[in-house]
């Protein structure tokens, strides 16, 4: 059975810091695009973030670029999500979720997380 | 442009047929695929490759898509198909995801 723990939301200040995990169980890891997807209170879901099987490929929404980062961690199966420089409109559900196979090309999603809630409020 | 529009809402009575758009100029020669979130809860797949149905979704729920469009349909709407419905598909590179505004689904 496939299963997605997202963890690390937290309530955090304007321009500070957080790293979202994500471990995975049921399915070979390596083998799989993962992504973060957010949802804002009461708005719809919003991609953010997406890395290739290996790790060798990622790619960002403009909304994060430059502030988040995706990485993996294929011997621990989990996901990472750093992210820098927090703004009030960061405020959401992160969900983690997997895409059939490893390349990061045309993917979709298969399995998602509960999510994890991040604050961002002084 | 790399946005898929949606209808904010559709109403449909139990057992009669609901169907939600998905627009987009990034749709020709791009599969879409189909999420329904219900209160709470994370996103479910309910149609993939504009067509296909995962297993255990039921056969009310069918998908078409022609040129910029894709559409979801439901047929026989019940009670417990309400909740916020979603296409999405990838850019033009395939590299960045793309979700629709998403649909909220009024069963009554």
């Amino acid at each position: 059975e496939v299963q997605l723990l997202e963890s690390g939301g937290d309530l955090a200040q304007p321009g500070g810091s957080l790293r979202l995990s994500c471990a995975a169980s049921g399915f070979t890891f390596s083998r799989y695009v993962m992504a973060w997807v957010r949802q804002a209170p009461g708005k719809g879901l919003e991609w953010v973030s997406a890395i290739s099987g290996g790790g060798g490929s990622t790619s960002y929404a403009d909304s994060v670029k430059g502030r988040f980062t995706i990485s993996r961690d294929n011997s621990k199966n989990t996901l990472y999500l750093e992210m820098n420089s927090l703004r009030a409109d960061d405020t959401g559900v992160y969900y983690c979720a997997n895409a059939a196979g490893a390349v990061l090309f045309e993917y979709y999603f298969d399995y998602w997380g509960q999510g994890t809630v991040v604050t961002v409020s002084s | 442009s790399s946005e898929l529009t949606q209808p904010p809402s559709v109403s449909v009575s139990p057992g009669h047929t609901a169907t939600i758009t998905c627009s987009g100029d990034i749709l020709p020669n791009k599969y879409v695929y189909w999420y329904q979130q219900k209160s709470g809860q994370a996103p479910v797949m309910v149609i993939y490759e504009d067509t296909k149905r995962p297993s255990g979704i039921p056969e009310r729920f069918s998908g078409s898509s022609s040129g910029t469009m894709a559409t979801l349909t439901l047929s026989g709407a019940q009670v417990e198909d309400e909740g916020d419905y979603y296409c999405y598909s990838t850019d033009s590179s395939g590299h960045h995801g793309v979700f629709g505004g998403g649909t909220k689904v009024t069963v009554l």
